[in-house]
C-alpha cells in the first residue's frame, strides 16, 4: 500500500510563513490535493493537483510537488488558519489520506 | 449550492450492521462519483470507499472490503454505505464527499458534515 507522511505538527508567527509537507515514493508522479479541516467541521479543499486553487480560497495558500515530498505553503499565516491539514493522493484505485498535520498559529 | 446530508448513523454492537445514506442535492448528482471518508474520534481522515457516476465500479479500503458495501440510486441522489461485521474500530464519523469526476480519481470538491458511527456493546 502507498503511504504518505506529514508531521504531527507544525508552528508559525502570525503573519509568517508556514510550510506543511507530505512525503510518499515519488510522489511527483501523482496529483496531490490538500484539505484543511477545523475542529467540529467538514473538511475543505485548499490546493488541489498540487498548486491550484479553488474559488475563495486565499492566494496565500500554494502548493507544490517534487521527488519523494510534496508542500502546502501558507504565507503571511492568520489565526484562522489554524486547523487541520491532510494530503491525498490517489494509488491503483484507492484514495489515500496522510496522516493530517495540526497548524497552530502563535 | 452543493447540499450533502448524511443520515442512519448511531450505537451499533460488535458484530452489528447499519445503512448510511448520504442525500444530494445542488448538482447533476448522476455525473459524478461519490466516496465515504471517516474519521476515528481524534485521529485523521481515512478514505472507505467509492463508486462510480453509475454505480458500476465500486473501490474499497482493505479496512473494510467485505465487510461493508457502497451503492447508490440516481433516481433518489442518494449514496449509501451499509456497514457490516462491525468492530470497535469502526467507530467514527463518516462522511460522504462528491468527486470532481465521474470515476473515483480526484479530489473531493464538496462534503457532508457526517454521521456518528459509534460501536460498543
Amino acid at each position: 500500500s502507498y503511504d504518505l507522511t506529514q508531521p504531527l505538527s507544525v508552528s508559525v508567527a502570525l503573519g509568517q510563513t508556514a510550510r506543511i509537507t507530505c512525503e510518499g515514493n515519488n510522489i511527483a508522479n501523482k496529483n496531490v490535493h490538500w484539505y484543511q479541516q477545523k475542529p467540529g467541521q467538514a473538511p475543505v479543499v485548499v490546493i488541489y493537483r498540487e498548486k491550484n486553487r479553488p474559488s475563495g480560497i486565499p492566494e496565500r495558500f500554494s502548493g507544490s510537488n517534487s521527488g519523494n515530498t510534496a508542500t502546502l505553503t501558507i504565507t503571511r499565516a492568520q489565526a484562522g488558519d489554524e486547523a487541520d491539514y491532510s494530503c491525498q493522493v490517489w494509488d491503483t484505485g484507492t484514495m489515500v489520506f496522510g496522516g493530517g498535520t495540526k497548524l497552530t498559529v502563535l | 449550492e452543493v447540499h450533502l446530508l448524511e443520515s442512519g448513523g448511531g450505537l451499533a454492537q460488535p458484530g452489528g450492521s447499519l445503512r448510511l445514506s448520504c442525500a444530494a442535492s445542488g448538482f447533476t448528482f448522476s455525473n459524478f462519483a461519490m466516496n465515504w471518508v471517516r474519521q476515528a474520534p481524534g485521529k485523521g481522515l481515512e478514505w472507505v470507499a467509492g463508486i462510480s457516476y453509475t454505480g458500476t465500479n465500486t473501490y474499497y479500503a482493505g479496512s473494510v472490503k467485505g465487510r461493508f458495501t457502497i451503492s447508490r440510486d440516481n433516481s433518489k441522489n442518494t449514496v449509501y454505505l451499509q456497514v457490516s461485521t462491525l468492530r470497535a474500530e469502526d467507530t467514527a464519523i463518516y462522511y460522504c464527499a462528491k468527486d470532481i469526476y465521474p470515476h473515483p480519481e480526484g479530489h473531493l470538491d464538496s462534503w457532508g458534515q457526517g454521521t456518528l458511527v459509534t460501536v460498543s456493546s
